[in-house]
């Protein structure tokens, strides 16, 4: 079963428009981690942001926030004021200490193509 | 920041020949190391645990005779893909994970997209 669903396969938006991209996460562990990670057309995989399942808290960076949701499996992320250097795959991810030893598990990522 | 190296970026090789990819932790010690592979459009696939002084452990379906890894030290991990062949052609990821105290995160290396002729 897919633990990580990212149901927005691509997302095209003009420049200065903001854009939500959705994760779901299925886990039993009452200990979980979830990140963002950023991969450009470059390739590298760049670590956007970490969350504890214990920290419901919402948080913002510059233009990005996530807004994480127990009660519905959620770790969504908001870019605001898009620019093209936005463009790339965005992708969710969980870790599982307990019961996957810390295995990162992907969701399957969401093209974001920001025009000019 | 904390920042993995993979070396090289980029290789192509023949049919047959072996390939080895090095991953290094620069700035942190990493008792963890994991490979991934990814397909063109496609995420993230985990290959390996590497885990420093033991053997790794390989994710079901991946030929550990084939995707030999080698964690020496708390910094180096290498992954050798041996007698590569076309369907090899991927691109590698490894990532290391700083297990210091409240961080616990996996950071990437750049990859290494390997074309088999």
């Amino acid at each position: 079963a897919q633990k990580v669903t990212q149901a927005q396969t691509e997302i095209s938006v003009v420049e200065k428009e903001d854009v939500t991209l959705d994760c779901v996460y299925e886990t039993r562990d009452t200990t979980y981690y979830l990140f963002w990670y950023k991969q450009p057309p470059s390739g590298e995989l760049v670590f956007l942001i970490r969350r504890n399942s214990f920290d419901e808290q919402n948080e913002i960076s510059g233009r990005y926030s996530w807004n994480f949701q127990k009660s519905t499996s959620s770790f969504n992320f908001t870019i605001t004021a898009s620019q093209v250097v936005d463009s790339a795959v965005y992708f969710c991810a969980l870790s599982e200490p307990r019961s996957n030893d810390y295995k990162l598990s992907f969701g399957a990522g969401t093209t974001v193509t920001v025009r000019a | 920041g904390a920042v993995v190296s993979q070396h090289p970026s980029w290789v192509i090789c023949k049919s047959g020949t072996s390939v080895k990819i090095e991953c290094r932790s620069l700035d942190f010690q990493a008792t963890t190391m994991f490979w991934y592979r990814q397909f063109p459009k496609q995420s993230l696939m985990l290959m390996a645990t590497s885990n420093e002084g033991s053997k790794a452990t390989y994710e079901q379906g991946v030929e550990k005779d084939k995707f030999l890894i080698n964690h020496a030290s708390l910094t180096l991990s290498t992954l050798t893909v041996t007698s590569a062949h076309p369907e090899d052609s991927s691109f590698y990821i490894c990532s290391a994970r700083d297990a210091s105290v409240s961080t616990d995160t996996q950071y990437f290396g750049p990859g290494t997209r390997l074309t088999v002729l």
